[in-house]
C-alpha cells in the first residue's frame, strides 16, 4: 500500500441518502486534507485535521460531516446533499507544512 | 489576500518543444510553492515543490524556478511528449499563523496539449 487511497472513486447519491468518502494515508503524515473541485473553479479547501484534531473548517455546510480518528484515517460523512454538490472531492496529506500528496478522488453524483 | 493566477488557460504545442508555464502570486510571504499535474478525472501529481529560500528545483525534463520579490513562478518542460498533456496547476502555502499555513491556494491550472 503507498500513497494516499480514497474510496469509492465514484458515488452517485440522491439527495435524501447518507453516504461516507474514506481517505486512507500510507505516509507517516500528521495532516489530512478534503478539497473540492468543480468544474472551472480553483480548489476548494474544505477541512484541515492535524494531529488528528480539525484546525480548519472553511465555512463548509452542515452537510458535510469530518471525522478523523486517527493520523491515517479521514472520513467524509455526506447527507441531504444537493445537486451542485457534484464534484470531485480529493483527499490529501501532508508532513505540517510539507509536500502535499493527493489521491485519486471520488466523483460525487448527486441526482 | 492571496491570490495565484495561470496564463495561459490552455496551451497547445507540437511534440519536441521546450515550453513554459507561469504561475503568479499577489503575496510574496509564502512557505513554498508547489507544481502539481493533474490527468482527466483523476487526482493531482506533486511534480516540484519550491521552498521559499529556494531559486529551482529540477526533476528531469522538469525545471521549476521561484522569484518571490516579483511573484511568480514558472515551470519549464523540455521537449514535450503527447504523455505530458494534463492539466497543471501551481498552489502557494502562505506564511502566517499555524492555520494559515495549512491553506494552499491553488491557481486554476493550465490545460496543455502536446501534439504528436
Amino acid at each position: 500500500e503507498t500513497g494516499v487511497t480514497q474510496t469509492p472513486r465514484h458515488l452517485v447519491m440522491g439527495m435524501t441518502n447518507k453516504k461516507s468518502l474514506k481517505c486512507e494515508q500510507h505516509l507517516g503524515h500528521n495532516a489530512m486534507y478534503w478539497y473540492k473541485q468543480s468544474a472551472k473553479k480553483p480548489l476548494e479547501l474544505m477541512f484541515v485535521y492535524s494531529l488528528e484534531e480539525r484546525v480548519e473548517n472553511n465555512s463548509v455546510p452542515s452537510r458535510f460531516s469530518p471525522e478523523c480518528p486517527n493520523s491515517s484515517h479521514l472520513f467524509l460523512h455526506l447527507h441531504t446533499l444537493q445537486p451542485e454538490d457534484s464534484a470531485l472531492y480529493l483527499c490529501a496529506s501532508s508532513q505540517l507544512t510539507g509536500e502535499l500528496f493527493f489521491g485519486e478522488g471520488s466523483r460525487l453524483t448527486v441526482l | 489576500k492571496q491570490e495565484v493566477t495561470q496564463i495561459p488557460a490552455a496551451l497547445s504545442v507540437p511534440e519536441g518543444e521546450n515550453l513554459v508555464l507561469n504561475c503568479s502570486f499577489t503575496d510574496s510571504a509564502i512557505y513554498n510553492l508547489q507544481w502539481f499535474r493533474q490527468d482527466p478525472g483523476k487526482g493531482l501529481t506533486s511534480l516540484l515543490l519550491i521552498q521559499s529560500s529556494q531559486r529551482e528545483q529540477t526533476s528531469g525534463r522538469l525545471n521549476a524556478s521561484l522569484d518571490k520579490s516579483s511573484g511568480r513562478s514558472t515551470l519549464y518542460i523540455a521537449a514535450s511528449q503527447p504523455g505530458d498533456s494534463a492539466t497543471y496547476l501551481c498552489a502557494v502555502r502562505p506564511l502566517g499563523q499555524l492555520s494559515g499555513t495549512y491553506k494552499y491556494i491553488f491557481g486554476t491550472g493550465t490545460r496543455l496539449k502536446v501534439l504528436a
